[in-house]
């Protein structure tokens, strides 16, 4: 079974406004990354957190993590048509830091 | 600069067949992956290596064979395609830190279809 599931599968807003994504996982993690999927292209990595931080912050994205409740969000402000792309959440496992299991994506849709 | 690159990015070919992807990595990391991508974009590790030996094989059937000459190259061979081999496969890279936590660095993808 997968390990980190996005919720929701889809998301559509208007330009300009926030987007929110979120990711639950199963087991104890070493770090929880976040990356986007534009249509046809690779995946590319947007911002890493670890299990002892609480939040972090990169140029518009905001992502928290609460091991308690084994999830985790990412936060997109004042979203831009370019945002548009699907959006994975990874999770490395304690002890097998070099291994990442990646959910299903949710996939964003910013309206001009 | 290409950081991850993988050939051919289009690969359309019959059930039955042989065929290859290569992969290139010119990060200088020491662990490279194949990955698979299906039709609901669910993403999943099919191998891992670490400087040349594989370290993770996931449950995938001996007709997907990795080969990795070097630390920069990690090719896959897929013998007797079957349709559900149709899919994107991804190749990457990463380097370990010692803090723990590796970036995964992606290639663009191969499209593979069998019909």
């Amino acid at each position: 079974s997968q390990q980190g599931e996005e919720d929701p599968q889809a998301l559509s807003i208007q330009e300009g406004e926030n987007a929110t994504m979120n990711c639950s996982y199963k087991t104890s993690i070493n770090n929880l990354q976040w990356y986007r999927q534009n249509s046809g292209r690779g995946l590319v990595h947007l911002i890493l957190i670890r299990s002892n931080e609480r939040e972090k912050h990169s140029g518009r994205l905001r992502v928290t993590l609460d091991t308690s409740k084994k999830s985790s969000s990412l936060l997109i402000t004042a979203s831009r048509a370019a945002d548009t792309a699907s959006y994975f959440c990874a999770t490395g496992l304690s002890g097998s830091a070099r291994q990442l299991t990646f959910g299903s994506g949710t996939q964003l849709t910013v309206l001009p | 600069d290409t950081a991850v690159s993988q050939t051919p990015k289009y690969l359309v070919t019959q059930m039955g067949n042989d065929k290859s992807i290569k992969c290139e990595q010119n990060l200088g990391h020491d662990t490279m992956y194949w990955y698979k991508q299906d039709s609901k974009k669910f993403l999943k590790i099919m191998f891992s290596y670490n400087n040349k030996e594989l370290i993770i094989n996931e449950t995938v059937p001996n007709r997907f064979s990795p080969k990795s000459p070097d630390k920069a190259h990690l090719n896959l061979h897929i013998n007797s395609l079957e349709l559900g081999d149709s899919a994107v496969y991804f190749c990457a890279s990463s380097q370990l830190t010692g803090t723990g936590g590796n970036t995964i660095y992606f290639g663009e993808g191969s499209w593979l279809t069998v019909v």
